[in-house]
């Protein structure tokens, strides 16, 4: 069982360019975030979803789109990275609260370096 | 909004004692979980221990124990006879019933355990 896993561990771009972050899960979990882990700030939620098509901000998702064609895909889109855009991300998945209120289960995260 | 807060940064403690971290939260909502999650060097997010708030005792998980207080929003990790494997970020975190998926999280407290 792989759990969730991200790819690339570490990425460096340059202001402008884009990317994706990969997340995949492999235990049919509903729910599936995208979080930005910054020095002093804690884990912070970019993006969220509750199934397949359906997708929800969180509290910082400006510069960040993202789309859930599968239950077990859930890529971060940076269209024009930024050097604000450094940081560590993380993907975590869960099941929904009526299916036995699961914690969290997270990735190995990606640090990602704008110049 | 719900805010989570950890006001220590760092901690430091020797092998084999006891440390205590804070954690405090605000919310409106009645139903709602607590998390402690251990972030080692490797950047793994891990989960320590988790307390539901309608249930009044204590979680514990061998070494690791909450107080938690509803009334005062307050839920503090114990950790005792602390391991050099201790050592770790230490995040607080929080999610309701009706926001399942959207943790949010305290900005963190680095655990030092020393020989």
């Amino acid at each position: 069982n792989a759990g969730v896993t991200q790819t690339p561990k570490f990425q460096v771009l340059k202001t402008g360019q884009s990317m994706t972050l990969q997340c995949a899960q492999d235990m049919n979990h509903e729910y599936m975030s995208w979080y930005r882990q910054d020095p002093g700030m804690g884990l912070r939620l970019i993006h969220y979803s509750v199934g397949a098509g359906i997708t929800d901000q969180g509290e910082v998702p400006n510069g960040y789109n993202v789309s859930r064609s599968t239950t077990e895909d859930f890529p971060l889109r940076l269209l024009s990275a930024a050097p604000s855009q450094t940081s560590v991300y993380f993907c975590a998945s869960s099941y929904s609260w009526g299916q036995g209120n699961s914690p969290l289960h997270f990735g190995n995260g990606t640090r990602l370096t704008v110049t | 909004a719900q805010t989570v807060t950890q006001s220590q940064p760092e901690m430091s403690v020797q092998e084999a004692e006891t440390v205590t971290l804070s954690c405090t939260y605000d919310t409106s909502e009645n139903n709602y979980y607590l998390f402690w999650y251990k972030q080692p060097p490797s950047r793994q997010m891990i989960l320590v221990i988790r307390q539901e708030a309608y249930k009044q005792q204590n979680a514990t998980e061998n070494r690791f124990s909450v107080n938690f207080q509803k009334a005062a929003k307050s839920f503090s990790l114990k950790i005792s006879d602390s391991q050099l494997g201790d050592t770790a970020m230490y995040f607080c975190a929080f999610m309701t019933t009706d926001s399942w998926g959207k943790l949010q999280f305290g900005a963190g407290t680095q655990v030092v355990v020393t020989p």
